[in-house]
């Protein structure tokens, strides 16, 4: 079964600052990633997902990842964070088959004004 | 469509007393899950459903769990009897297919004492 790791359980950053949150996956022959995000009291909400094609994968609120796959890593990336994008942020991974998907344990955003 | 529907929001119970949660799936939606989430083991697969039929239970904790879908539009999750241990915010999540986007309810915030 897929497996996924997030590095970081918090990441504080500035305002405006960019920001990395880092995900590797266990290796596999098919792999779909995704990233999730979890504001306070809500249920978890798509950011972007990786199914095939370009490495380069685009998601909301100005969010995007990049598939590695010599360095099995999917981290999501944004330029510039605003206070409205702290929350919990979930990567997710499954091997395909009957779509079970495994989650990495969060990792909290923390935007300081 | 409304998303995905739990009820209730917030259960509070005794322990040894028997707790059921439930969700109603996006209509059409033939994927449905059940997730636990808690601080130290953070977001976890209990089991899901594909055209309302059990397909991984693998993760239930133990036979005091037990889920069920009678039809396409609503799903149970019960506890019976229920422990401190199993306080934790239950999710249940609906999709369309194989790798499509898996939509969280808010959650039920289950608390036993």
């Amino acid at each position: 079964a897929q497996s996924v790791t997030q590095l970081d359980s918090q990441v504080p950053v500035f305002e405006e600052a960019p920001v990395e949150l880092r995900c590797n996956y266990s290796s596999s022959v098919s792999v779909y990633l995704f990233w999730y995000v979890q504001y306070p009291n809500q249920g978890l909400q798509l950011l972007l997902k990786y199914l095939s094609g370009s490495t380069l994968v685009k998601g909301i609120n100005g969010f995007e990842a990049e598939f590695n796959k010599s360095q099995t890593s999917f981290h999501l990336r944004k330029p510039s964070v605003h206070i409205s994008d702290t929350a919990e942020y979930f990567c997710a991974g499954s091997s395909g088959g009957y779509q079970k998907v495994t989650f990495g344990i969060g990792t909290k955003l923390q935007v300081i004004p | 469509d409304a998303g995905v529907i739990q009820s209730p929001r917030h259960e509070v119970t005794e322990m040894g007393q028997e707790v059921t949660l439930r969700c109603k799936p996006i209509s059409g939606h033939d994927y449905l899950f059940w997730y636990r989430q808690t601080m130290m083991r953070g977001l976890e697969l209990l089991i899901y459903f594909n055209n309302n039929v059990p397909i991984d239970d693998s993760g239930m904790p133990e036979d005091r769990f037990s889920a069920k879908m009678p039809n396409a539009s609503f799903s149970t999750l019960k506890i019976q009897p229920s422990e401190p241990r199993d306080s934790a915010v239950y999710f249940c999540a609906s999709s369309s297919g194989v790798y499509t986007e898996a939509f969280f309810g808010q959650g039920t915030r289950l608390t036993v004492v």
